[in-house]
């Protein structure tokens, strides 16, 4: 099974809403990955968790915070977003070691808008 | 810095052609990673081929082939017997060796299959 899924696949969210995105994984994967993409952009690495600790963090602001429950589970918390956050928010995992460790394996997405 | 260059923004190719998109990168490394992944409009983003530095040979993997050229850098995509499922957004990637998290997407080429 080399499958990452996410929940919901579409979200719709006000300014002052709070809401969460779910990402799961049961690959045996000990990394797991939120992006940000814009429309036809690369995606935008904003966190990184290593053995459910948080190992990477590019300066992604607060109202953005993540969470590792489990291995098999990422969660994003969403609180207090702006119209500009409105993307594609993409989850993927890996392994962490091994000479083909880290190729990453992404879910299809979620579809945020901001309004 | 690492940094990946894609100097197509957009490409066509006839259904049953051969396609050849451009990737070239700048790096300092000795072990890096290199990688293709295509992205269509389902938004689902999957790897299609990878590359060691180390290895001299190209990678292979069935209508999709790469030309690595270490010491110019470049990393070159063919895709050979163009089907219209390969229409997709298409990403070169980077990454450094050892334990390393971070993928260095390049901007991306947006591949168009014409019947």
């Amino acid at each position: 099974d080399t499958e990452v899924t996410q929940t919901p696949k579409h979200l719709v969210m006000g300014m002052t809403n709070k809401k969460s995105l779910k990402c799961e994984q049961h690959m045996g994967h000990r990394a797991m990955y939120w992006y940000k993409q814009k429309a036809k952009k690369p995606p935008e690495l904003m966190f990184v968790y290593s053995y459910e600790k948080l190992s990477i963090n590019e300066s992604v602001p607060s109202r953005f915070s993540p969470e590792c429950p489990n291995s098999s589970l990422l969660n994003l918390h969403l609180h207090a977003l702006q119209p500009e956050d409105s993307a594609l928010y993409l989850c993927a995992s890996s392994q962490a070691w091994g000479i083909y460790g880290y190729e990453q394996y992404f879910g299809p997405g979620t579809r945020l808008t901001v309004t | 810095a690492q940094t990946v260059t894609q100097s197509q923004p957009e490409m066509s190719v006839q259904e049953a052609e051969t396609v050849t998109l451009s990737c070239t990168y700048d790096t300092s490394e000795s072990d890096y990673y290199l990688f293709w992944y295509k992205q269509p409009p389902s938004r689902q983003m999957i790897l299609v081929i990878r590359q060691e530095a180390y290895k001299q040979q190209n990678a292979t993997e069935n209508r999709f082939s790469v030309n690595f050229q270490k010491a110019a850098k470049s990393f070159s995509l063919k895709i050979s017997d163009s089907q219209l499922g390969d229409a997709a957004m298409y990403f070169c990637a980077y990454r450094k060796g050892g334990s390393n998290y971070k993928l260095t997407f390049g901007k991306g080429t947006l591949l168009t299959v014409n019947p």
